[in-house]
């Protein structure tokens, strides 16, 4: 059973960048079939897809955060990042990252989340 | 972008109900609908793909149906361990997957 674990700042100042990491255990993020992705929760707030990356490096970016965010994988530490750029208020949100599964399009994994408040 | 809605937003049961959470896609997403449960401070559950396949561990009491714009999930008797919040996401289009806003099962 593949484990995700998200770690990271709990706090950044706003314009500063964000920057998030999930260890995976118990598979391997290069493993072909699956997609690696962070999704957001705004506080009391819906889910909103920030973006995932196949383990060949393509990736896929929600456009409303594209222009800011660079997702990323380290295959020899077997773990995806995250960076947002430019952050302000509204990008505080309990982070996930989850696993994908391609061909079906669901994410069978995720992580328990981590809290970044973007604060001054 | 494929807007998702749910309703209720909030149902209150108790142990043993049956409980019907709706879900309505702003287009046509055949049977790209998945199901969520999230409890606080653990990590989201797969609990249905493909709008009605159950997935793998995840007890027979929850079942989907649904094709094209309106699913349901139903949980035929409500257990304790089922209060949680429960959230419908489309992947039909991959490249923005969107989630519904959540309908909160709680205590009656």
């Amino acid at each position: 059973q593949v484990q995700l674990q998200e770690s990271g700042p709990g706090l950044v100042k706003p314009s500063q960048t964000l920057s998030l990491t999930c260890t995976v255990s118990g598979g391997s993020i290069s493993s072909g079939g699956y997609y690696w992705s962070w999704i957001r929760q705004h506080p009391g707030k819906d889910l909103e897809w920030i973006g995932y990356i196949y383990y060949s490096g393509s990736t896929y970016y929600n456009p409303s955060l594209k222009s800011r965010v660079t997702i990323s994988v380290d295959t020899s530490k077997n773990q995806l990042a995250l960076t947002l750029r430019s952050v302000t208020a509204a990008d505080t949100a309990v982070y996930y990252c989850t696993r994908g599964v391609r061909s079906m399009d669901y994410f069978d994994s995720w992580g328990q989340g981590t809290l970044v408040t973007v604060s001054s | 972008d494929i807007q998702m809605t749910q309703s209720p937003s909030s149902l209150p049961a108790s142990v043993g109900d049956r409980v019907t959470i709706s879900c309505r896609a702003s287009q046509s997403i055949s049977t790209y609908l998945n199901w969520y449960q999230h409890k606080p401070g653990k990590a989201p559950k797969l609990l249905i793909y493909s709008a009605s396949s159950l997935q793998s561990g995840v007890p027979s009491r929850f079942s989907g149906s649904g094709s094209g714009t309106d699913f349901t999930l139903t949980i035929s008797s409500l257990q304790p361990e089922d209060f949680a919040t429960y959230y419908c996401q489309q992947s039909y289009r991959t490249i923005l997957f969107t989630f519904g806003p959540g309908t909160k099962v709680e205590i009656k």
